[in-house]
Order: C-alpha cells, then structure tokens, then sequence
C-alpha cells in the first residue's frame, strides 16, 4: 500500500530557531501533499496544501511566512517552522494520496515538536 | 456548526462488543468518507475509504454512508482491546487531491 515516511518524529529546539520537517512518499508520486496540525484532543487542522514546483496554498489564518512549505519533488514536501516559538510546540502531521480510485489519503507518523 | 460533528467520547465498551461510531455533516457536496483510526501520538491510518452511499465491509470493520440524512457510521465487530484508539471520520467532494475535512475524533476504549 502507499507509505508516507515523515522525519523527524519528535524534536526539541529553543525559542527563535528553525526547525525543518521532511514529508516523502516512499511509494507513489504525489504532486499534492497536505501539512496538518493537531493540538491535544484535538481534531486535525489543516495548514496548508503543498503542490509539486508551485507555492503552496495556505489555510486561512495560517501564516506563509512563518510556515515555509517545499515541494521540489513529486515525492518530497518539507515544512519548515522558522523562529519558533513556545506556541508553535504542537503535533505536525502530513498526507499525500496516490490519486488511484478507492486510495484514501496516506498519512506520515507525524513530528512532535517542542519549543523550549 | 462545524461542517462535521463528530462525538468526542470517550466510549468505554468490554472487549467482544460491537462499537457504533458516527459522524454528521451539512455539506451536500461530499461524497468521498473516510474512517481513521489514531492511536497516541501517531499518525493517522486509513480504516475504511468509501464513496457515496451504501455499505462496505472489511473484516471486523463495517462503514454504512447514509447522504441523505447527512450521516455516517463505523461498525467495529468482536471489538478488541488492540480497537483501543482515537477514530475520525473524514470526508472529501472528491477524491484523489481534494482536501479533506476531519471530525473531532471519537475516543474508544475496550476493557479485557
């Protein structure tokens, strides 16, 4: 069945820097990827939509310039959360479909990201 | 309203017993529904992907899309305590790239 690999799946990084999330389809092409965020006992909240060689497509709300979205590759989308920030310490997960009929979407195991 | 509800639970059931999950909606226009099942800390996994209206069985798993009442629900037969898990409805108005709406999720928890 399709495979999204996400990495990392936990990091701690202090206030104010950069921190970069690499999303991969192992075994499908995917011109489309999804980035989410999900607070505890929360529902997933969708970030912004990643398209393969153009810009991304950003959710209301959801700041581009503070959520950098890279999709250089139909297998590769990286998110990067740049100057972060205590509050920006959440659950990111991402998604891609293969396309087929009856595929559903694929998610990655998601990234635990602590701002200290 | 949220454009899909969804009962967070938590929903205590012993281990052998059938689980009912449900979620409504209001936007006529989806046609694509999914079940997620989300343990801690994980990303979610795919249960059940259906379109339309109707039924589709698989294994102990049983999805039922009812579109004209705006309803759907996920059957867990001889649930077990492995079921134990966070399930979400999803849906689409289309499939492949459309985005996807999520419900809150439902807590489940089965008992030995």
């Amino acid at each position: 069945g399709a495979v999204v690999s996400q990495h990392p799946s936990r990091v701690i990084c202090k206030s104010g820097t950069s921190v970069k999330i690499e999303c991969r389809s192992l075994d499908f092409q995917a011109t489309t990827m999804f980035w989410y965020r999900q607070f505890p006992k929360q529902s997933l909240m969708l970030m912004a939509t990643s398209n393969e060689g153009s810009k991304a497509t950003y959710e209301q709300g959801v700041e581009k310039d503070k959520f950098l979205i890279n999709h250089a590759s139909l297998t590769l989308s990286t998110l990067t959360v740049t100057s972060a920030h205590p509050e920006d310490s959440s659950f990111y997960i991402c998604s891609a479909s293969p396309g087929a009929l009856n595929s559903g979407y694929t998610f990655g195991s998601g990234t635990r990201l602590t701002v200290v | 309203q949220k454009e899909v509800e969804q009962d967070p639970g938590p929903l205590s059931v012993p281990e052998g017993a059938i689980v009912s999950l449900n979620c409504t909606y209001s936007n006529s226009a989806f046609q694509y529904f999914m079940w997620y099942r989300q343990y801690s800390r994980k990303g979610p996994e795919l249960l059940m992907y259906t379109y339309s209206s109707g039924n589709k069985e698989d294994g102990r798993f049983t999805a039922q899309v009812d579109k004209s009442s705006k309803y759907i629900s996920l059957f867990i037969r001889d649930s077990q305590p492995s079921d134990s898990a966070t399930y979400l409805c999803a849906m689409s108005e289309s499939g492949g790239y459309q985005k996807v709406t999520f419900g809150t999720g439902t807590k489940l928890q089965v008992i030995p």
